[in-house]
């Protein structure tokens, strides 16, 4: 079975706080996301990376950065929590099914910004 | 721009009923379509996929997708609703083979009462 685990299932942090939520991945895929999922408007991504240390914007980037320094680990910062941070974290993983992908969630990270 | 609409956040039905939620998409392009569930405290969980090989998509606990593109719907059903199928439900259209980039819907919340 494909795991995706997420460091945290729950976080409370306060404004201006340097935040790290840390991916990982088992089954070698080469491409992981970040989501993050509000009432009403869905799963929205973050960013995504299809390689080691290759990264793209989503549709939400702005106050986040991440990092993917090893095939199995992407980890998203906030430079500076904010309370509009406060919401559910969501990683994804990807491989190959057939003429498309298919993703692999984690369990989520409920982020609390105070 | 390519979008996904699912049309009602809650649905209640009865056990035992039809379970009907709806999704519409918006492409200029042929699209692969995914139904995922949430549980509760959880990530996302694949339900099914269509991926052009037939229109009807038959997917995990009783759950089926029809793939109309004269309508640019891919509704989720299911004869008979069961307790254990309370949970929020996320249409997801992909425009991409190579990376997998998924535009999720709003989300589903089905409520089965007894």
């Amino acid at each position: 079975d494909v795991k995706v685990t997420q460091s945290s299932r729950y976080l409370v942090k306060r404004t201006g706080e340097k935040v790290f939520l840390e991916c990982v991945q088992d089954m070698d895929h080469e491409n992981m996301f970040w989501y993050r999922q509000d009432p009403g408007l869905g799963l929205r991504l973050i960013y995504f990376s299809y390689d080691v240390k290759m990264k793209e914007k989503g549709d939400i980037p702005e106050g986040y950065s991440v990092s993917r320094e090893k095939k199995e680990r992407f980890s998203l910062i906030l430079e500076s929590a904010s309370t509009n941070q406060t919401s559910m974290y969501l990683c994804a993983s990807s491989f190959p099914s057939g003429t498309t992908y298919e993703q692999y969630f984690g369990p989520g990270t409920r982020l609390t910004v105070t | 721009a390519q979008s996904v609409t699912q049309l009602g956040s809650h649905v209640s039905v009865s056990e035992g009923a039809l379970v009907l939620l709806r999704c519409n998409y918006s492409s200029s392009v042929p699209p692969y379509l995914f139904w995922y569930v949430q549980y509760p405290n959880q990530g996302l969980q694949l339900l099914l996929k269509y991926t052009s090989a037939a229109t009807l998509v038959k997917g995990i606990n009783g759950f089926e997708a029809e793939f109309k593109k004269s309508e640019t719907s891919f509704h989720l059903t299911k004869p008979s609703a069961h307790m254990s199928d309370a949970a929020e439900y996320f249409c997801a259209v992909s425009f991409s083979s190579n990376t997998g980039k998924l535009i999720f819907g709003q989300g589903t919340t089905l409520q089965v009462k007894p």
